[in-house]
């Protein structure tokens, strides 16, 4: 099956500082997600991005699906960013399942 | 507009005993699919239903069962417990089978086996 693997593992950051987490895939994907996972565990959705770039306020995503990668962008965070933010795929002909990386963990300092 | 939704949050139970969660999709949405978290780890599919139908089945025993009901709520079973089945358990609700088709996760339920 598809591998995906996000860097880095874990990461701390001073309040106001960017960030750039990456998540990279091992075979061709028909659906890209990435989430956010709050502290009670609450995965909430950052962006839906098989391909292209969106921006949403402070946060944003590039997806390359040729060269297999997608990147999430913070900027000025702020310690509500703390928490795991994953990255999942679907891929493969008839598949309906996501394929999760082992997550970045950021934390965030004031 | 509510979203998706699990109960129970949390549930105690002991070895050799079964479960049952409950999850109902965002209204309208069609697909329902089963996560399971252990700690430190990213979510594991268990299993996807489509219009009641199962769609897709991940690694997992024949312990774990699932159905969906005709209003698109879904359960998911596990027989036989193992301490090992401590996890959080996600569910995730989607409109259509698709694949490309953006995925949306209740709370989850936290499940200890003691």
């Amino acid at each position: 099956g598809i591998q995906v693997e996000q860097s880095p593992p874990d990461l701390i950051l001073q309040e106001g500082a960017n960030s750039t987490l990456r998540c990279n895939f091992s075979d061709s994907v028909n659906n890209l997600q990435w989430f956010h996972q709050n502290p009670w565990g609450q995965l909430i959705n950052l962006f839906y991005i098989p391909s292209g770039t969106k921006q949403n306020g402070r946060l944003s995503a590039t997806t390359v699906a040729t060269e297999r990668y997608s990147l999430l962008y913070i900027s000025s965070s702020q310690t509500t960013d703390s928490g795991v933010y994953f990255c999942a795929v679907i891929s493969g002909a008839g598949s309906y399942q996501l394929t999760f990386g082992k997550g970045t963990k950021l934390s965030v300092i004031p | 507009d509510a979203g998706v939704t699990q109960s129970p949050t949390h549930l105690i139970k002991t070895r050799g005993q079964q479960v049952t969660l409950r999850c109902s999709p965002i209204s309208g949405h069609k697909s329902v699919s089963w996560y399971q978290q252990v700690l430190g780890q990213g979510p594991q599919f268990i299993f996807q239903y489509y219009e009641k139908e199962e769609r897709g089945r991940g690694n997992f025993p024949d312990r774990f069962s699932a159905r969906q009901f005709p209003n698109y709520s879904s359960e998911l079973n596990v027989n036989a417990l193992l301490l090992g089945d401590s996890a959080l358990y996600l569910c995730a609700s989607s409109f259509g089978g698709t694949v490309n088709t953006e995925a949306f996760f209740g709370q989850g339920t936290r499940l200890t086996v003691v």
